[in-house]
């Protein structure tokens, strides 16, 4: 079974500022991670995706996240926000290998970005 | 590629009516999944397809809900006598055989039952 837990459904950070945005997952055989955006009344955006490959993932818009399989960690990060990245993001697990990959979700976090 | 499409984008109906929901994948994507995000709350896995086969649905899936995908290519997902905690948005989401994992959203299809 898989699951994501993402800490702070609200996170606040002034324009140029760092973004930290943090997911932590449970997984019983070796996960494939992913983060996606979503913007009001959207659908989902791909930003980044985790398959085991390199453990430093690089995305659109700027966006990396680091997998570190000894804290069951897949934080996203940004060096400089922009008011575009307000958004509420989305951290994802599923299972690698054969199968349905039907993705699990965390509940999500809201970024605001303050001029 | 147009991206994927779902139709209606908004659907009010009252309790005890029927609803029926349309997806159309990226072209040549072979899997469709259909997922439910309540406010609040990340996406859901309901169910999903590979061509025009249901291979797997959640629990989350009652006997009013059922899902089609009858050529492989559009699929319709419809729930019958909605209830009041049928309300949320209807996520379709397509993926293309040789990248199974990697997941494209439709807009979504919000229903809100009075």
């Amino acid at each position: 079974a898989q699951s994501v837990t993402q800490l702070g459904s609200h996170v606040s950070v002034s324009e140029g500022a760092l973004v930290l945005l943090r997911c932590n997952y449970s997984s019983s055989v070796p996960p494939y991670l992913f983060w996606y955006v979503q913007y009001p009344n959207q659908g989902l955006q791909l930003l980044l995706k985790y398959t085991s490959a390199a453990t430093l993932v690089k995305g659109i818009n700027g966006f990396e996240a680091e997998f570190k399989k000894s804290e069951t960690s897949f934080h996203l990060t940004k060096p400089s926000a922009h008011m575009s990245d307000a958004a509420e993001y989305f951290c994802a697990v599923t299972p690698s290998g054969a199968g349905s990959y039907q993705l699990t979700f965390g509940k999500g976090t809201k970024l605001s970005v303050i001029p | 590629d147009t991206g994927v499409s779902q139709n209606p984008r908004h659907k009010i109906t009252k309790r005890g009516q029927n609803v029926t929901f349309r997806c159309d994948p990226i072209s040549e994507h072979n899997r469709l999944y259909w997922y439910r995000q309540t406010l609040g709350q990340g996406p859901e896995f309901l169910t999903y397809f590979q061509n025009e086969a249901q291979l797997e649905k959640s629990r989350l899936l009652s006997d009013r809900f059922s899902a089609e995908r009858p050529k492989g290519s559009f699929s319709t997902l419809e729930i019958q006598r909605t209830e009041q905690g049928d309300s949320a948005m209807y996520l379709c989401a397509s993926a293309a055989r040789d990248i199974p994992y990697e997941q494209y959203f439709g807009p979504g299809t919000r229903l809100t039952v009075t």
